[in-house]
């Protein structure tokens, strides 16, 4: 198993250009998440699924949108990249009605 | 406002001795906490979580307190290896947020030989 899959590994997009973060698990869960983490800020929820067809605002989800592809696929859409949303993106699931969410390996965006 | 703190940017400790992490929280709804540590270029892996009806969780060298009435938490690792060296995140999820988790921002432990 490949658990929590994100491409690409690192971004370099200039301000105003669109780009698609994909991520894909193999585990059979149904919820999955989307983070950005920044310096002395910890995790921040962008936005969630918590099953297939359905999505939610998390904590800062102003510039994202989000596709739940099917079970297996979530996908974050920057649709005209900030500087401000230089950070690195970590997808993540769970199975439904557990707590404990498993990571990918993160997307370093750097937007110019 | 940041419902879940972690105060110690940092913590250095000897090879062999107990490493304590610190976490507090304010939302009183809150009632199932998740350690995650995560080494540089990685993503967060799970640790240990306790829920509210328990005070102690113990796995191995890993054990987490829960002092309800403070609204804190601790990671305690015992004893400490270099290969623990990472960041440490708390979690917490509960109420309205079932399911979503909100992070502490994190504290870099060091672990000398």
């Amino acid at each position: 198993n490949a658990g929590v899959t994100q491409t690409p590994k690192f971004q370099v997009l200039k301000t105003g250009q669109s780009m698609t973060l994909q991520c894909a698990q193999d585990m059979n869960h149904n919820s999955m998440y989307w983070y950005r983490q920044d310096p002395g800020m910890g995790l921040r929820l962008i936005y969630y699924s918590a099953s297939e067809g359905t999505t939610d605002k998390g904590e800062v989800p102003n510039g994202y949108n989000v596709s739940r592809l099917n079970k297996r696929e979530f996908s974050l859409r920057l649709e005209s990249a900030a500087p401000s949303q230089t950070s690195v993106y970590f997808c993540a699931s769970s199975e439904a009605l557990k707590n404990e969410q498993f990571f990918g390996p993160g997307t370093r965006l750097t937007v110019l | 406002d940041q419902q879940v703190k972690q105060n110690s940017p940092s913590l250095s400790v000897q090879e062999g001795r107990i490493s304590i992490l610190n976490c507090d929280y304010t939302n009183s709804m809150f009632d199932y906490f998740l350690w995650y540590k995560k080494y540089p270029a990685e993503g967060p892996t799970f640790l240990i979580s306790i829920s509210s009806i328990k005070d102690k969780n113990e796995d191995g060298r890993f054990t987490v307190f829960l002092n309800k009435s403070a609204k804190h938490l601790s990671l305690h690792i015992v004893p400490s290896q270099p290969g623990d060296s990472a960041v440490y995140f708390c979690a917490a999820t509960g109420g309205t947020s079932y399911g979503k988790l909100t992070f502490g921002q994190g504290t870099i432990l060091t672990v000398h030989p």
